[in-house]
């Protein structure tokens, strides 16, 4: 069964400590995998999509990695506005439709 | 609109009403999905729209949830006799693709409460 997980559920951080986050996708046959910041309240905005193991992208604080059975997050230097739960979703050869992890809860103390 | 538009943005229902969500997606884009999000929980799936084509239902839990869509307009979910367990946030979504790798635009989701 298709399936994907993140890690940890919940993250805390000091102002300016970098981390990662993890996405763990076990699916048949991946076409992208991709990024989401979710603010409370508000529905998920997207960041990145990932197509192949190997490829990175980066924005501002944020860089994205893949490999054939994970992605990471990486948040450097984060700040106070970066708080937030990012997701992390696929769409897999078979289902067109995204498969969904429940992301992580990311909280930057000043 | 400048993005997707979703009404109400909280409801609260007692159990057994009917309740209708609203989503405007954005002008021009094909594709819309509803999703559903419980607390702590992933997206969950409930139905796509991709223009004119008949829409796939599969993510529907149960013949109580129905939604339409008229064209690359409006959409309405509705769910019928509702049940404690379906107090959650809906999400709406559209795309310029239908199908395929794409970038879906969210709005800000209705949370729907059943007491």
């Amino acid at each position: 069964e298709d399936q994907v997980t993140q890690s940890p559920e919940a993250l805390r951080l000091q102002e300016g400590e970098s981390s990662s986050l993890n996405c763990s996708y076990t699916v048949s046959g991946l076409r992208g995998l991709f990024w989401y910041r979710q603010d409370p309240g508000k529905g998920p905005e997207f960041l990145f999509t990932l197509y192949s193991a190997g490829e990175e992208k980066e924005k501002e604080r944020l860089k994205a990695t893949l490999t054939k059975k994970e992605s990471f997050l990486h948040i450097t230097a984060p700040k106070p506005e970066d708080s937030a739960t990012y997701l992390c979703a696929v769409e897999t050869d078979s289902n067109y439709q995204l498969i969904w992890g429940a992301g992580t809860k990311l909280i930057i103390k000043p | 609109g400048a993005g997707v538009s979703q009404s109400p943005s909280n409801k609260v229902t007692e159990k057994g009403k009917d309740v209708e969500l609203r989503c405007d997606p954005i002008s021009g884009h094909t594709a819309l999905y509803w999703y559903r999000q419980r607390l702590g929980q992933g997206l969950e799936f409930l139905i796509y729209f991709q223009g004119n084509s008949a829409p796939d239902k599969s993510g529907l839990p149960s013949d109580r949830f129905s939604a339409e869509r008229t064209g690359e307009s409006v959409s309405t979910l509705t769910i019928q006799r509702t049940q404690q367990e379906d107090s959650a946030v809906y999400l709406c979504a559209s795309s310029l693709w239908g199908t395929g790798v794409a970038e879906a635009f969210f709005g800000q989701g209705t949370r729907l409460t059943v007491v």
